[in-house]
């Protein structure tokens, strides 16, 4: 069966610092990956999705990049953080043609 | 403006109530699903609807696809305080694996 991690699950890092979130799959080949983020409470925004390695799709102009080095590993990053970019930041599997996604616990992120 | 509205943004009822969500959209989908998320957690896929007019249970949950698959509700019967969460809808308008979230629903339901 697949399973998707991610780490670190809490971080409080301060303005102006770098950030550093990683998520990886298990189970599955080739999978689709994507970082969301969720405002409290609320529904999610495509932050960035990619279809394979190196490929990277922006959805949103921000303060953030993503990567993705390996099948099955993505990371989402930031030179300086900002206090906006507080939140709760998912990341999710996909391939079926569906469009069906699976979802990491997430990583709740406080800029301070 | 949202793609997928989704109403009410909250609900709160009592144990054996009744209660039906709504997605809502201008836009036909290819396919629609439905998660439940709790909270710190991420959310969990409960249903893909594809065909117009489709209806799918899932024990007390009965999930239905608009004729035209550009709306969708989901209905709950006899609710449990296990029901608790947050419903969001999410739709994919071609088979590129992108889906659009609607805003969610909060359900609270007080035993």
């Amino acid at each position: 069966s697949q399973t998707i991690h991610q780490w670190p699950a809490t971080l409080v890092q301060p303005v102006g610092s770098p950030l550093s979130l990683e998520c990886t799959v298990e189970g599955t080949s080739n999978p689709n990956l994507y970082w969301y983020r969720q405002a409290a409470g609320r529904g999610l925004q495509l932050l960035f999705y990619s279809v394979g390695i190196g490929q990277i799709s922006s959805e949103v102009p921000q303060n953030l990049s993503a990567s993705r080095p390996q099948d099955r590993q993505f990371i989402l990053s930031s030179k300086k953080l900002l206090l906006s970019d507080s939140g709760f930041y998912l990341c999710a599997w996909g391939w079926s043609a569906y469009n069906e996604q699976f979802f990491g616990p997430g990583t709740r992120l406080t800029v301070l | 403006t949202q793609l997928l509205e989704q109403s009410p943004q909250f609900l709160s009822i009592q144990e054996g109530e009744n209660l039906t969500v709504y997605c809502n959209s201008s836009s036909v989908f290819s396919s629609l699903q439905w998660y439940r998320q709790e909270p710190g957690e991420g959310p969990v896929l409960l249903v893909t609807v594809v065909t117009g007019g489709e209806v799918k249970k899932l024990k007390r949950l009965t999930f239905q696809f608009g004729d035209a698959r550009k709306d969708s509700s989901l209905h709950i019967t006899a609710a449990q305080p296990g029901d608790t969460g947050l419903y969001l809808c999410a739709g994919a308008m071609d088979a590129g694996n992108m889906l659009t979230f609607g805003g969610g629903t909060r359900l609270m339901v007080k035993p």
